[in-house]
């Protein structure tokens, strides 16, 4: 069992439409990403997060600490945010070290 | 471009080969992270440099691989006698002091014929 799930794993949307990606993790964190990952491309991040919610113009993150589940949200969605969506953590107690654990990735095709 | 940067690109080597990749951080940024993509899965943690020094390996990381950051800037890491198991994109991040975000190379992908 990973120890970062995220769902759905494939998602296609018709553009304009509002999209959900969750995330669920096993233990205690100390931060949670949002990073997307362009097919070939490197990785960019998106959204850190330790509580509560962050918005960066159409894109939300949320964060529930006690269910230990995370949201990103995508509000009118165009074809460019086509891409894969990964969900890492950061573990609480992980030492100095701070290294990312990774979800599978979510693949989001929007189409026109 | 002040981000981080990887060389090669792009490597496909034969069976058996060694190989080298370098990863340049953002500058001042003391913390360094190699990590390992294969089709279709999210990365996995290989190791970790905070300056010069290498502090965590992950089991991944067979007595073929090894890395360096002789001066706490560049890192390189090699793979020797290269299986078409080692096939996947190598990631590089960096981080600043004090900070837990991370920031990501374009990566290296490696074709083992």
């Amino acid at each position: 069992k990973n120890e970062v799930e995220q769902s759905p794993q494939n998602l296609t949307a018709q553009e304009g439409e509002f999209i959900t990606i969750n995330c669920s993790y096993s233990v205690g964190i100390s931060a949670l990403h949002w990073l997307q990952q362009h097919p070939g491309g490197g990785i960019v991040s998106l959204f850190m997060l330790s509580s509560g919610k962050k918005k960066h113009g159409r894109l939300i993150a949320t964060i529930n600490i006690q269910e230990k589940h995370s949201s990103l949200h995508i509000t009118a969605s165009h074809p460019r945010d086509s891409a894969v969506y990964i969900c890492a953590v950061q573990w609480e107690y992980g030492g100095a070290t701070n290294k990312l654990i990774f979800g599978t990735g979510t693949l989001l095709a929007v189409q026109p | 471009d002040t981000g981080v940067s990887q060389d090669p690109r792009h490597k496909i080597t034969k069976r058996g080969q060694n190989v080298t990749f370098r990863c340049d951080p953002i500058s001042e940024h003391n913390r360094l992270y190699w990590y390992r993509q294969t089709l279709g899965q999210g990365p996995e943690f290989l190791t970790y440099f905070q300056n010069e020094a290498q502090l965590e390996k992950s089991r991944l990381l067979s007595d073929r691989f090894s890395a360096e950051r002789p001066k706490g800037s560049f890192s390189t890491l090699e793979i020797q006698r290269t299986e078409q198991g080692d096939s996947a994109m190598y990631l590089c991040a960096s981080s600043p002091p004090l900070s837990n975000e991370q920031f990501f190379g374009p990566g290296t992908r490696l074709t083992v014929l």
